[in-house]
Parts: C-alpha cells; sequence; structure tokens
C-alpha cells in the first residue's frame, strides 16, 4: 500500500542548529514533492516544491533534497529560531491530470531558546 | 479575496443534524480542494473541484458526505445526519490550475465537534 512516513515523535532542537526532517515513501512515483508549516489552529502554509528530477531546492534558510532512489526527502531548516517551532508536512503530488496532493501526518519541532 | 475564507470557524452540533461548510477561494483559483485533520492525523483528501465540477470524489467517506460549488467560486461541504466520528477540522484549499509552483493555499478551518 502507498504510504507517507514522517516521524511521529516530536523534534526538539537548540536555537542556532540546523533542523533536520525526513520524509520517506513507499509506493508513490511522485512528480512533485511539497512542503508546508502548520501552526495550531490554522491551516498548512506552502513552503517549497521540488521537482522529482530537481535533487535540491533552497529559499532563505530553509533546503529540501529529494532522492527518488531512497524514495525520500529531506527539509532543513539552518540557524533555527524559536519562530520556526511548528508541525512540518510533507506531501506528494502525483503526476495523473490534475494535482492530487497526499499528506504525510506531519513532525513537530520544537526550537529551544 | 486575499487567502481562503472558511466559514464557520467552529461549529459544535447534535448528532444526527445536518451541516454545512463553506469554503471562499482566492478569486481566480479554478482549483478547490476539501480535506478533514482528525486530532493527531494527517490530511484525508476529501473531494476535489476543478471549476463546477468534481472529477475526484474518492475521499468522501459516505454518502452523508456531499459538497457543490457554484460559479467556480464559492464551495459548500454538506454533511447530513453527523456522527461523532465526524468531528475533526475540515479545511478548504485553492490554487491555480496548474499548480505546479506555488502548491496550494489553505483556509483556517472549520473546526467540527459533533456531541
Amino acid at each position: 500500500s502507498q504510504k507517507i512516513e514522517q516521524n511521529s515523535e516530536a523534534l526538539n532542537i537548540q536555537e542556532g542548529k540546523t533542523a533536520t526532517l525526513t520524509c520517506n515513501y513507499t509506493n508513490y512515483s511522485p512528480a512533485y514533492l511539497q512542503w508546508y508549516r502548520q501552526d495550531p489552529g490554522r491551516g498548512p502554509v506552502f513552503l517549497l516544491l521540488i521537482r522529482e528530477n530537481e535533487k535540491e531546492k533552497r529559499k532563505e534558510r530553509l533546503k529540501v533534497t529529494f532522492d527518488t532512489t531512497l524514495k525520500q526527502s529531506l527539509f532543513h531548516i539552518t540557524a533555527s529560531q524559536p519562530a520556526d517551532s511548528a508541525t512540518y508536512l510533507c506531501a506528494l503530488e502525483v503526476s495523473g491530470g490534475y494535482q492530487k496532493v497526499t499528506f504525510g501526518t506531519g513532525t513537530k519541532l520544537q526550537v529551544i531558546p | 479575496g486575499a487567502g481562503v475564507s472558511q466559514s464557520p470557524s467552529n461549529k459544535v452540533t447534535e448528532k444526527g443534524k445536518d451541516v454545512e461548510l463553506r469554503c471562499d477561494p482566492i478569486s481566480g483559483h479554478t482549483a478547490l480542494y476539501w480535506y478533514r485533520q482528525s486530532l493527531g492525523q494527517g490530511l484525508e483528501f476529501l473531494i476535489y473541484f476543478q471549476g463546477n465540477s468534481a472529477p475526484d470524489k474518492s475521499g468522501l467517506p459516505s454518502d452523508r458526505f456531499s459538497a457543490e460549488r457554484t460559479g467556480g467560486s464559492v464551495s459548500t461541504l454538506t454533511i447530513q445526519r453527523t456522527q461523532q466520528e465526524d468531528s475533526a477540522v475540515y479545511l478548504c484549499a485553492s490554487s491555480p490550475s496548474p499548480a505546479e509552483a506555488g502548491g496550494y493555499t489553505f483556509g483556517s478551518g472549520t473546526r467540527l465537534t459533533v456531541v
């Protein structure tokens, strides 16, 4: 069966360090992989999209890698800040005529001052 | 509008009653999606609209759930004869079509509690 796995345990990290979150998937051939941030009581907010033929994408302090052989994406936040504390969701988009996106359950990041 | 607007933000209803949840997408976004999120769970896809038609309704959990979209804009998700397991946050998102570069824009959701 198709699965998207993110570490369900919260990730605690010291302010200033690099946070790395993992997204693994099975039985998908995604055309795109997306990362979202979700704060309590809010809807997810789109952060980055990476295509299957891209290895890496950067945006300010964010970096995403996509390894279609390992079926894994890594999401990095460098110089982390307490304001980065949130739940981060990965989402796969399978090419098939429209943009149906399937979400992982997310990893909660806590940046400690 | 500037963002995706959902109403009401909170709804408490008695088991067996019908509820209507509203989504007002970003102007010009032709694609609209409904998801629901239960406590500690991921987002569960419900239905996708392209314009006023729904090419993918595969996520609707039962025939008690229905949705419509009119004028290529506002969408309503209706749950008939609500059950306690329907309690969740219902999220609406919209995107331009195609949405490749920008992902989805979500509303803040409607928190539905069935008592």
